[in-house]
């Protein structure tokens, strides 16, 4: 079980370009949370999905920002038109019903 | 609107000491609470998960309490060792959301 993987590790793009970030999570996880960390300060929610569904995008920015979790293959969470202060490292985890949550290692997503 | 409180927000102690991380969450009516550790310029690594109904959780020299009525719970670290060194996070989550993080402790250890 690799756990769950994020890619790309490292991201840098340049002003108003488009970011997507991707991750798989544990097998047998139906769950998927995506959290953005800036630096010295602490996790804030983004969104929370499961498959195909939009459980809870409340702590998403409502512009430019989207989030999905298809049938087949990873979520992604995408940030169109990329401004400076949504530079930050994105954090994803997973887990099954109910249960403990297992994070990714993380996107620090660079905008320059 | 559940809000999570972590004190102190920097420790450092002498190898070798125990100590004792808080965490105070506002809404009382959680589903899980779970610790994290992470390490500068690292992901989170999940350290102990208590849930609702219960009152502790022991993993070798961690051991985490939980008094929901009071909104609190404690992360015990027993001898402490330099490779404890680290950031750690409390998150609570009630039934149908997501996890909902303190601002951590940073816990440094010396030899």
């Amino acid at each position: 079980n690799a756990g769950v993987m994020q890619n790309p590790r490292h991201l840098v793009r340049r002003r108003g370009q488009e970011a997507r970030l991707r991750c798989s999570p544990m097998k047998g996880h139906s769950h998927v949370y995506w959290y953005r960390q800036l630096p010295e300060e602490g996790l804030k929610f983004m969104v929370y999905l499961q498959k195909e569904n939009i459980i809870d995008e409340s702590g998403m920015p409502k512009e430019r920002f989207s989030a999905e979790f298809p049938k087949e293959g990873p979520s992604i969470l995408r940030i169109q038109q990329v401004v400076r202060g949504d530079s930050a490292a994105y954090f994803c985890a997973s887990s099954p019903e109910g249960g403990s949550y297992t994070f990714g290692s993380g996107t620090r997503l660079t905008v320059v | 609107k559940q809000e999570v409180t972590q004190i102190p927000a920097a420790l450092s102690v002498p190898e070798g000491e125990n100590l004792v991380l808080n965490c105070s969450f506002t809404d009382s009516a959680i589903y899980n609470l779970q610790w994290f550790r992470q390490d500068p310029g690292k992901g989170l690594t999940s350290l102990l998960l208590i849930q609702s109904s219960q009152r502790e959780q022991t993993s070798g020299r961690l051991n985490a309490s939980l008094d929901k009525s009071s909104g609190r719970s404690t992360l015990y670290i027993a001898a402490s060792q330099p490779g404890d060194s680290a950031t750690y996070l409390c998150a609570v989550n009630q039934a149908g959301t997501a996890l909902i993080f303190g601002k951590g402790t940073t816990l440094s250890v010396s030899s």
